[in-house]
């Protein structure tokens, strides 16, 4: 079946600093990845649409100047949270649609802001 | 963002016995997906439903497609510890790659012995 690689799985940064996470689609191609947040006891909710080649389409309320997304080919896609603060902390999850097993998702990626 | 709503929030049963979880929605969906969520890790796909009325099967879980669009339940028969974790639906809207899901709320599994 269809894998989505997130990298890396847990990560800790200090206050200002800016933290990069990649998702790459390991057996097929996505023109189309997506970012979701998921903080403790919470369900996902969606950050931003990551489009190959084209700009981001953030969610109402996701500042798209903090959390950048850069999708420059069909099977990678990274998100950096710049400035990262302790709010910031949370679990990042990524997804990409394949068009046999449907929506497949990364590990997610646990970021402690200290 | 929108959230579908799912019931119950969590569960506690014993080893053997059946669940049933649904999850519903005041709008539309064409696609109604049922992800299995462990500590620590990405959901992981359990059953997907593209049709409205669509009834499927995966081992031991069932899994239907409203007729209105707006909702879908989810069952698990015989339980065994390893199924416990959250078990979150989710809706999409088209069948093209850039559709985006809308989660539910997640319901809380425990499976005592």
């Amino acid at each position: 079946g269809a894998v989505v690689s997130q990298h890396p799985s847990r990560v800790i940064c200090k206050s200002g600093t800016s933290v990069k996470i990649e998702c790459r689609s390991l057996d097929f191609q996505a023109t189309t990845m997506f970012w979701y947040r998921q903080f403790p006891k919470q369900s996902l909710m969606l950050m931003a649409t990551s489009n190959e080649g084209s700009k981001a389409t953030y969610e109402q309320g996701v500042e798209k100047d903090k959390f950048l997304i850069n999708h420059a080919s069909l099977t990678l896609s990274t998100l950096t949270v710049t400035s990262a603060h302790p709010e910031d902390s949370s679990f990042y999850i990524c997804s990409a649609r394949d068009r046999v097993d449907g929506y497949t998702f990364g590990s997610g990626t646990r970021l402690t802001v200290v | 963002g929108q959230q579908l709503n799912q019931s119950p929030q969590s569960m506690f049963i014993q080893e053997g016995e059946d669940v049933s979880m649904n999850c519903t929605s005041s709008s539309i969906f064409n696609t109604w997906l049922w992800y299995k969520q462990e500590p620590g890790e990405g959901p992981v796909l359990l059953i997907a439903l593209y049709k409205a009325g669509e009834l499927t099967s995966n081992g031991r879980l069932t899994a239907q497609f409203g007729i209105t669009r707006k909702d879908s339940f989810l069952n698990i028969s015989a339980s065994i510890p390893s199924d416990v974790g959250i078990y979150f639906c989710a809706g999409g809207l088209s069948s093209g790659t850039a559709s985006k899901l809308t989660f539910g709320t997640g319901t809380r599994l425990q499976v005592t012995l």
